[in-house]
């Protein structure tokens, strides 16, 4: 089955600093990919739209110049949190569609925790 | 704008009891897909079913069922015979047909099933 690879699981950083989270489709293209927030006990928020080779789709309220996302080929997108602060400390998670046709379902990667320290 | 409320947010069975969870959704669109994802405290989601609104029937996959009702905008989750590998976070999730299918989460249901 599809298969969406999320590197790192974890990753705990001091305040200021940057932190690079990878999305991998393993076994299929996907143009587009998304990238969702899941605070504590909490639903997951959808952060932005990333389209290979163009630029990312942001919700609202998503600062686009402090979540970096890049989605340079059809099986990678990453999102660069810059300048990290403790306030951005949560369970971010991927997705991706396997399948040309409308509808078909997203999949998951396993999530990364971020802690900001 | 779509909106999902999983009304229930924490749920407590014994195993073997069936639970049901409940699920509904608010669009003004009338084509758009439906799905639910469970969440096992490993953190990833996994995909359960995805329901489009043009079939209403009801699906059964193994002590999983689903029932769709659009005349109440619901999609309630039901397993049976519950079993405490069952115990996992449930979200139920809407995206519309037309556009990128961007999928709207429910608050989600914490289900723990006792042994």
């Amino acid at each position: 089955g599809a298969v969406v690879s999320q590197h790192p699981s974890w990753v705990i950083c001091k305040s200021g600093t940057s932190v690079k989270i990878e999305c991998r489709s393993l076994d299929f293209q996907a143009t587009t990919m998304f990238w969702y927030r899941q605070f504590p006990k909490k639903s997951l928020m959808l952060m932005a739209t990333s389209n290979e080779g163009s630029k990312a789709t942001y919700e609202q309220g998503v600062e686009k110049d402090k979540f970096l996302i890049n989605h340079a080929s059809l099986t990678l997108s990453t999102l660069t949190v810059t300048s990290a602060h403790p306030e951005d400390s949560s369970f971010y998670i991927c997705s991706a569609r396997a399948g040309a046709t409308q509808g078909s379902p997203l999949h998951f990667g396993n999530g990364t925790r971020l802690t900001v320290t | 704008a779509q909106k999902v409320t999983q009304a229930q947010t924490e749920i407590s069975v014994v195993e073997k009891e069936d639970v049901t969870l409940d699920c509904v959704y608010e669009t003004r669109d009338t084509t758009y897909y439906l799905f639910w994802y469970k969440q096992p405290p490993s953190g990833e989601l996994v995909f359960l079913i995805r329901r489009n609104s043009f079939d209403e029937q009801n699906e059964i996959s193994g002590r999983y069922s689903w029932n769709f009702q659009k005349s109440t905008s619901s999609f309630n989750f039901t397993i049976t015979a519950s079993q405490v590998v069952d115990s996992a976070v449930y979200f139920c999730a809407l995206a519309l047909i037309q556009g990128a299918q961007k999928l709207v989460f429910g608050q989600g249901t914490r289900l723990t099933i006792n042994p």
